[in-house]
């Protein structure tokens, strides 16, 4: 059975720092694209970055670039997003997800995180 | 900028048969897109309903399908039940920028 397990969501002030964790088990995590998705209460879903099975490649949406940072590590099958200067529109549950393509896309319970002063 | 577009909002009757669609503002949706569809309920994870067009996940009813229909990605559901009543996200494998563009979602009412 494929999981997804976030952690590190939270209460964080505006300007301040947060890394996410995802523990992926149950596939073959290094030879998959991951990607953190974000849903603000009330919205729809946003893919906020995507780093490439091999980690020479990432994307990221425009409202973070510069400010949040993801990173993963083949040895320990876990996917991490490092978000600085935090704001309150970044106030959303955090979702680690494998993306759908030719297999099965695969999606975490999600994490909250609220910045908020 | 690409946007995926999809419908706001959608009713069907408990038993019908309803298609949602997912297209593109500039060009059209073809298999090399990888559409695949995302069911999320109130408080819930989004769930992998069918990917690569048209398979289904695993444990997904055969009454979702997935095709292409005319320019556009399609989600047909069958004989509607009143638990399908909820929120569908399109999504489309970018082969350049952002490789996962995401549609605004379809809500799904069953009345």
């Amino acid at each position: 059975e494929v999981q997804l397990l976030e952690s590190g969501g939270g209460l964080v002030q505006p300007g301040g720092s947060l890394r996410l964790s995802c523990a992926v088990s149950g596939l073959t995590f290094s030879a998959y694209s991951m990607s953190w998705v974000r849903q603000a209460p009330g919205k729809g879903l946003e893919c906020v970055s995507t780093m490439r099975d091999s980690g020479d490649g990432t994307y990221y949406a425009d409202s973070v670039k510069g400010r949040f940072t993801i990173s993963r590590d083949n040895s320990k099958n876990t996917l991490y997003l490092q978000m600085n200067s935090l704001r309150v529109e970044d106030t959303a549950v955090y979702y680690c997800a494998k993306p759908a393509a030719g297999s099965p896309g695969y999606w975490g319970q999600g994490t909250l995180v609220t910045v908020s002063s | 900028q690409t946007v995926v577009t999809q419908e706001p909002s959608v009713s069907v009757s408990p038993g019908g048969t309803v298609t949602l669609t997912c297209g593109l503002s500039s060009g059209s949706v073809s298999t090399s897109y990888y559409p695949s569809w995302y069911q999320q309920t109130p408080g819930q994870a989004p769930r992998t309903l069918i990917y690569s067009t048209n398979t289904r996940s695993s444990g997904v009813p055969d009454r979702f399908s997935g095709s292409i229909l005319g320019n556009k990605a399609a989600l047909t559901i069958t004989g509607a039940q009143a638990d399908d009543e909820c929120d569908y996200y399109c999504v489309l494998y970018m082969h350049s920028g952002n490789p996962w563009l995401f549609g605004g979602g379809t809500k799904l009412t069953v009345l």
